[in-house]
């Protein structure tokens, strides 16, 4: 059975920092990943992704320069690093696995990200 | 970015009825490699995203046959055949053809 398991999520302070673990399980750690995030009471939006080797990475235009995907395939974990952050990041974000294609075949549970002072 | 609208935002329905949902993108959706990157997901209160139908009209794994979907190029519609009390939720169509991919607003369905 295939399992995302975020981690990570808090309240942080307006141009602070964390780092979004997601621990994968079930399959092989070889897809492209995806973070997605919804902010509260609000739709979802899709965030960033990176290939099977980390080779590829790409961002929406909000979070590029501020926020860095990244996986470590030996420990079959996707993480998200924010920098930077801001109140409009306040959001669960969700990791999900890329089947092809932008097309988000399962999802985690997500964790929530609160920036406020 | 190619901008998914939805309607209606919010659908009351009779269980039992039918209901269909409207998503269209302001570009075609249509891939070169003769794909079409058109998806709908459902999430309920308190939960994760789950994903119903990929490429416009296969449905995922275990879920019902009342659930199908249909369309191509700008315009696509998710259809219930026949409501039931587990479908209420939110519905929202996504576009993975063109970078970033991109969501509708999402459809409300609730139970009359």
């Amino acid at each position: 059975e295939v399992q995302l398991v975020e981690s990570g999520g808090g309240l942080v302070q307006p141009g602070g920092s964390l780092r979004l673990s997601c621990a994968a399980s079930g399959f092989t750690f070889d897809y492209w990943m995806t973070w997605v995030r919804q902010a509260p009471g609000k739709g979802l939006e899709w965030v960033a992704n990176i290939n099977h080797d980390g080779s590829e990475t790409y961002y929406v235009d909000s979070v590029k320069g501020r926020f860095t995907i990244s996986r470590d395939n030996a420990k079959n974990s996707l993480y998200l690093q924010m920098d930077s952050l801001r109140a409009e990041d306040t959001a669960v974000y969700y990791c999900a696995r890329d089947a092809t294609w932008h097309n988000f075949d399962h999802w985690g549970q997500g964790t929530l990200v609160t920036v406020s002072s | 970015d190619v901008v998914m609208t939805q309607s209606p935002l919010s659908l009351p329905v009779t269980l039992g009825q039918p209901a269909s949902i409207s998503c269209r993108s302001s570009q075609s959706l249509a891939h070169s490699n003769e794909n079409t990157y058109l998806h709908w997901f459902h999430q309920r209160p308190g939960q994760s995203p789950r994903r119903l139908i990929y490429k416009v009209s296969n449905r995922d794994s275990g879920v019902p046959d009342r659930f199908s979907g249909s369309g191509s190029g700008t315009d696509f519609t998710l259809t219930i055949s026949r409501v039931e009390a587990e479908d209420v939720g939110i519905y929202y169509c996504m576009q993975g053809t063109h970078r970033p991919p991109t969501f509708g607003q999402g459809t409300k369905v609730e139970i009359k």
